[in-house]
C-alpha cells in the first residue's frame, strides 16, 4: 500500500518568515493530494488540495507544488501569523480510491 | 449547515468494558471513516464505509467493529476495552472519491 512520510516533524518559524512541509509517497498510482490543519483540541480541518493534473496550486499565503516524477509534494506558507500555529497533516489517494494516507504530521510554531 | 459531530468528547473506561463512540453526519456522504490519532503515528484508519450495510477493515481494526445501518451514523465500538486503546478517535466522511475529509472535532477516550 502507499507510505507518506513527512518532514520535519516540527518547525519553528518567525512571524513574517516562510514555512515549507515536504511530504513523499510511494505509489505511482496517487493523484490526489489534500493538506489539513490541525488546531489544538479540534479536528483536522482540509485547507488546501492539488490533483495530479496540475504542478502547483495557491490560496492566498498557501500554496502546494507537486512533484509526479519524484512523487514528492509541498505545503507552502508565506507571510505567516501566530494564528498558523498549529500541526499540518499531508495525506495521499487515488482518484478512485476512498482512502487517504496520511503523513505524521508537522507541528508549526510561529514566533511572534 | 451540515456538520459532522462526535460524542462523547470526553470518555473514561475501565479496562475489559465495551465502548461505543457516534458519529453522526448531516453531509448526506456515503463514505465514512474511523481514525485514531496517537503521538508520533499521526491518523491511522481503524474502519470505513462506503455505504449503508457496508463496513472494511482498516490497518488498526483489531479489537473495533462497526455497523451502517443508515446514511448519517457510523458508531465504533471497542469489544473489550484495553490499555492500548486511549487515544484520540476522529470520524470523518466524504462525498466520493478524489474529494477531502470532513472531520468531526474527535473523542478523547482514556482505559484505565
Amino acid at each position: 500500500g502507499e507510505n507518506v512520510e513527512q518532514h520535519p516533524s516540527t518547525l519553528s518559524v518567525q512571524e513574517g518568515d516562510s514555512a515549507v512541509i515536504k511530504c513523499t509517497y510511494s505509489d505511482s498510482a496517487s493523484n490526489y493530494f489534500p493538506w489539513y490543519k490541525q488546531e489544538l483540541g479540534k479536528g483536522p480541518q482540509l485547507i488546501i488540495d492539488i490533483r495530479s493534473n496540475v504542478g502547483e496550486k495557491k490560496d492566498q499565503r498557501i500554496a502546494v507544488t507537486l512533484n509526479k516524477t519524484a512523487k514528492h509534494f509541498s505545503l507552502h506558507i508565506t507571510e505567516t501569523q501566530p494564528e498558523d500555529s498549529a500541526v499540518y497533516f499531508c495525506a495521499a489517494s487515488t482518484w478512485t480510491g476512498n482512502q487517504f494516507y496520511f503523513g505524521t504530521g508537522t507541528s508549526l510554531t510561529v514566533i511572534p | 449547515d451540515a456538520e459532522i459531530t462526535q460524542s462523547p468528547r470526553h470518555k473514561i473506561t475501565e479496562t475489559g468494558r465495551q465502548v461505543t463512540l457516534a458519529c453522526h453526519q448531516t453531509w448526506n456522504h456515503n463514505n465514512m471513516f474511523w481514525y485514531r490519532q496517537d503521538l508520533g503515528h499521526g491518523l491511522r484508519l481503524i474502519h470505513y464505509s462506503y455505504g449503508v450495510q457496508d463496513t472494511n477493515k482498516g490497518e488498526v481494526s483489531d479489537g473495533y467493529s462497526v455497523s451502517r445501518s443508515n446514511t448519517e451514523d457510523l458508531p465504533l465500538t471497542l469489544e473489550s476495552a484495553a490499555s492500548s486503546q486511549t487515544s484520540v478517535y476522529f470520524c470523518a466522511s466524504s462525498r466520493s472519491p478524489g474529494y477531502g475529509y470532513t472531520f468531526g472535532s474527535g473523542t478523547r477516550l482514556t482505559v484505565v
